[in-house]
């Protein structure tokens, strides 16, 4: 089975400083997509980072970075510099090479305080 | 063109109707996916279209649920005999055939609420 954890049900962060964020996934391929999608309220998910299994080196998106850790199938998402607009519920997703089938996690609710 | 396109955005329905909602995806994003939220979980897939063609549905797809794409543009999902367990939010995605790599682009999504 496909699945992807994430553990943290709610975070906060003061604006300004730097927030992790953790998923787990299980697989047995090999070959596959990492996704970080950002779903503010009331509005439309949208794609934040991405990481391509076979590359080592970490995705970085100005403030957003990953850990992608491939053998322990682990791939946190960090905030650097936190902002007001950063508050929204944050989504690890999995795509393998061969479904189609995008695999979520329950999501982390993210709040950055003033 | 402004990216995905989901209407209603929201659906208050008595039980035992029956609801359609639309997607209108990228214009040249051949695959079309359709997924359900429900309140405090991540989505959960529910089908797939390749250009007209449902390619893949869910187990979460009973046989109340319809979906189309007629000539491989938009795409409709109907609920028949809506139940209260049907309440969720129900989100479109699209994206081309060689760009799996970039996920996929979503709607905002139809709220349905079954009362």
């Amino acid at each position: 089975a496909q699945t992807v954890t994430q553990s943290q049900p709610e975070m906060s962060v003061q604006e300004a400083e730097t927030v992790t964020l953790s998923c787990t996934y299980d697989t047995s391929e090999n070959n596959y997509y990492l996704f970080w999608y950002k779903q503010p309220p009331s509005r439309q998910m949208i794609l934040v980072i991405r990481q391509e299994a076979y590359k080592q080196q970490n995705a970085t998106e100005n403030r957003f970075s990953v850990n992608f850790q491939k053998a322990a199938k682990s791939f946190s998402l960090k905030i650097s510099d936190s902002q007001l607009g950063d508050t929204a519920m944050y989504f690890c997703a999995f795509l393998t090479y061969n479904n189609n089938d995008m695999r979520f996690g329950a999501g982390t609710r993210l709040t950055v305080k003033p | 063109d402004t990216g995905v396109s989901q209407d209603p955005r929201h659906k208050i329905t008595k039980r035992g109707q029956n609801v359609t909602f639309r997607c209108d995806p990228i214009s040249e994003h051949n695959r079309l996916y359709w997924y359900r939220q429900t309140l405090g979980q991540g989505p959960e897939f529910l089908t797939y279209f390749q250009n007209e063609a449902q390619l893949e549905k869910s187990r979460l797809l009973s046989d109340r649920f319809s979906a189309e794409r007629p000539k491989g543009s938009f795409s409709t999902l109907e609920i028949q005999r809506t139940e209260q367990g049907d309440s969720a939010m129900y989100l479109c995605a699209s994206r081309l055939d060689s760009s799996r790599h970039y996920g996929y682009t979503f709607g905002s999504g139809t709220r349905l609420t079954v009362v």
